[in-house]
């Protein structure tokens, strides 16, 4: 089955930094969501897109849907060791239930 | 708050075991689904549940099956157990139709010996 393409696979960064990650698929998804997970739980929702070119911020967390409905973003501003785990984009068609997953970012915050 | 429960948070079987691992939600949504989570994979999609008795397989149905007799609860069972199945097992459920996202439970870290 089709995957998203998420990048970087992984990232080390001190405590206070910014972070930036990425989808993009050769295809086009209605409905962008951001998922995290915390190490040996399920993912929980941080944010949804639904509107191409909608930006959206959760407290220090900010996704974007892209323009052409076939990438969305997310940044995470001034980083705290607690936003260690892995963060998943997955995308959604019209008029389908099931949802298209990336592999993950695996982010590791040094004190 | 939604909550998706399941039943067993770590599960050792033996190969050749019939495992069931159970799933429950308690917001009357329609959709179950159950994901298979491995290093450097992300999620992969095993079934999908729509409705009481209605199911469709996922990208990896193979040595799988499902059981969804009440809308509440989605079961996923493999029949004979092999180590290639070893994994962490989530299971998920949503609503249909508008802009409803999947609501996941902890997850299930199986492992065949």
């Amino acid at each position: 089955g089709q995957q998203l393409n998420q990048s970087p696979q992984s990232m080390f960064i001190q405590e206070g930094e910014d972070v930036s990650m990425n989808c993009t698929s050769s295809s086009i998804f209605n409905t962008w969501l951001w998922y995290k997970q915390d190490p040996g739980e399920g993912p929980v929702l941080l944010i949804a897109l639904y509107k191409a070119g909608e930006l959206t911020s959760n407290g220090r967390l900010t996704a974007q849907f892209g323009i052409t409905r076939k990438d969305s973003f997310l940044n995470i501003s001034a980083s705290i060791p607690s936003d260690v785990g892995i963060y998943f984009c997955a995308g959604r068609r019209g008029g389908s239930e099931k949802l298209v997953f990336g592999k993950g970012t695996k982010l590791t915050v040094n004190p | 708050d939604v909550k998706v429960t399941q039943s067993s948070r770590y599960l050792v079987k033996r190969t050749g075991e019939k495992v069931f691992l159970e799933c429950v939600q308690d917001m009357d949504h329609e959709n179950m689904f159950w994901y298979r989570q491995d290093p450097g994979l992300g999620l992969r999609l095993i079934y999908f549940s729509y409705d009481v008795k209605m199911k469709e397989k996922g990208d990896i149905p193979e040595g799988y099956s499902v059981s969804r007799e009440k809308k509440e609860r989605f079961s996923l069972i493999l029949e004979s157990a092999s180590t290639n199945q070893t994994s962490m097992y989530l299971c998920a459920s949503s609503r249909t139709g508008g802009r409803d996202i999947q609501y996941f439970g902890a997850g299930t870290r199986l492992s065949v010996l």
